[in-house]
């Protein structure tokens, strides 16, 4: 069964420039998430999208941005990138059913390191 | 927004255990799921229970929704059982944020 596609695996970028990451979902999900789990930390929510249209905004900093496009995949635009922004980038897909959501699917998350 | 706590933080064992691990939330969920989250960082689905009780192979969860708890159940543990056991749940009513997780349970199982 089709899963998750994230790209890319790994990257690493210096401080203060940009990285996009892209996910793919599983296709007729209508619902994409993204995450940032630091190291030893549980994945926060950062950003959602439902049918391409953002949906709702966890602890995303201003420096980040996203969008979902009209065949669903997202990207996550990040930029003045910081140490901190070292973690790993998850985003999930699922099926929205009025205000319930069906079972969610992660990808297999971008590592990003800053140096 | 809701609160979700994972109980054991950490649990050692040695191959051929039994284990319990706890998720205690806040609120009434829409969806609740188990997640292990493999020494490679992927994390991976184990159970989707908003209530009831599963079943897969040595695993099985219960999740009693009115007492705003669940319970994974990991029985004659493997070396490959290790890694993080995330509970996530989701807020009945709660929009598009998605899942909120626990800090987790960490498990090494010992050979």
């Amino acid at each position: 069964a089709a899963g998750v596609i994230q790209s890319p695996r790994h990257l690493i970028k210096e401080k203060r420039e940009t990285a996009t990451l892209k996910c793919y979902p599983i296709p007729r999900h209508d619902t994409v998430y993204w995450y940032q789990q630091g190291p030893g930390q549980d994945p926060q929510f950062l950003i959602s999208f439902y049918e391409k249209m953002q949906s709702d905004k966890g602890s995303i900093p201003d420096r980040f941005s996203a969008q979902q496009f009209s065949d669903y995949h997202s990207e996550l635009n990040m930029s003045s990138l910081e140490l901190g922004d070292s973690a790993l980038y998850f985003c999930a897909s699922s099926r929205r059913q009025g205000w319930s959501l069906h079972e969610a699917f992660f990808g297999q998350g971008t590592r990003l390191t800053v140096v | 927004g809701i609160q979700v706590e994972q109980s054991p933080p950490d649990l050692i064992l040695q191959e051929g255990a039994n284990s319990t691990l706890r998720c205690n939330f806040s609120d009434s969920v829409n969806n609740l799921q188990w997640f292990h989250q493999n020494p490679w960082g992927q994390l991976i689905n184990l159970f989707y229970i908003p209530s009831g009780t599963k079943q897969n192979g040595r695993l099985s969860a219960t999740t009693v929704a009115t007492e705003r708890y669940s319970l994974l159940y990991i029985s004659s543990s493997q070396t490959t059982d290790s890694g993080v056991y995330f509970c996530a749940v989701e807020r009945s009513g709660g929009g598009a944020d998605g899942l909120t997780f626990g800090k987790g349970t960490h498990l090494i199982i010992q050979p």
